[in-house]
């Protein structure tokens, strides 16, 4: 089945601070995709990137990156000088190209990003 | 990035009434939607999947008497929770996703703002 644990319930750190979010998948299937999205506190869920299992350069957007190794089956991000306006909880979820009609996001429970100034 | 507009935003009723929620994809033609609940401090729960045209597929202990889910366009979907209850009282967030690629299972979800129900 699959699975997706973030084990990180929550983390502060200060502001310009880097930070690396965790991101742990289960899956038997050998074409999948990864997400990650966020959720600041006015409750909408934004989109932030999308992974293959295929494709496992690691990408840089400004500051963000994501790291994915598939032999450790992970898809990590990491926030590059964390800025307040980066707290928010974030979720990494799974998508399989073999389930069921409908292909469902299978969500991690997510990690609380608290950036002090 | 695509546009999923909900409403209302927040909503506060008696018990016993029913709420109607709307989720529209607003720049592309949505050929499913889910919606789901979250608890505080809590994932997201997936309720339902919602595909145009058809009967929606709830999850697993999930009723759909109480969770009225209609998709009657490509661009809207509605969730009615019928005689609600305060155990009801959540946040619901829908999500919808353009399904004209082939590969659907990569195709991202758009997610609505979020409908924070309090039934007194």
């Amino acid at each position: 089945a699959q699975k997706v644990t973030q084990a990180q319930t929550e983390i502060s750190v200060v502001e310009k601070e880097d930070v690396t979010l965790d991101c742990v998948y289960e899956t038997r299937d050998t074409t999948y995709y990864l997400f990650w999205y966020k959720q600041p506190p006015s409750g909408e869920l934004v989109f932030l990137i999308r992974r293959n299992s295929f494709d496992e350069q690691n990408e840089i957007s400004g500051r963000y990156s994501w790291n994915f190794q598939k032999s450790t089956s992970s898809f990590n991000f990491t926030i590059t000088a964390s800025q307040v306006v980066d707290s928010a909880v974030y979720f990494c979820a799974l998508s399989e190209y073999y389930m069921e009609y409908g292909n469902k996001l299978v969500f991690g429970a997510g990690t609380i990003l608290r950036v002090k100034s | 990035g695509a546009v999923v507009s909900q409403h209302p935003s927040r909503v506060i009723c008696k018990s016993g009434t029913s709420v109607k929620i709307e989720c529209r994809s607003l720049d592309f033609q949505a050929t499913t939607m889910f919606w789901y609940r979250q608890f505080p401090k809590q994932s997201l729960m997936l309720m339902a999947t919602s595909n145009e045209g058809s009967k929606a597929t709830y999850e697993q202990g999930v009723e759909k008497d109480k969770f009225l889910i209609n998709h009657a366009s490509l661009t809207l979907s509605t969730l009615t929770v019928t005689s609600a209850h305060p155990e009801d009282s959540s946040f619901y967030i829908c999500s919808a996703r353009d399904g004209s690629g082939g590969d659907i299972a990569k195709n991202i979800q758009y997610f609505g703002a979020g409908t924070r129900l309090s039934v007194l």
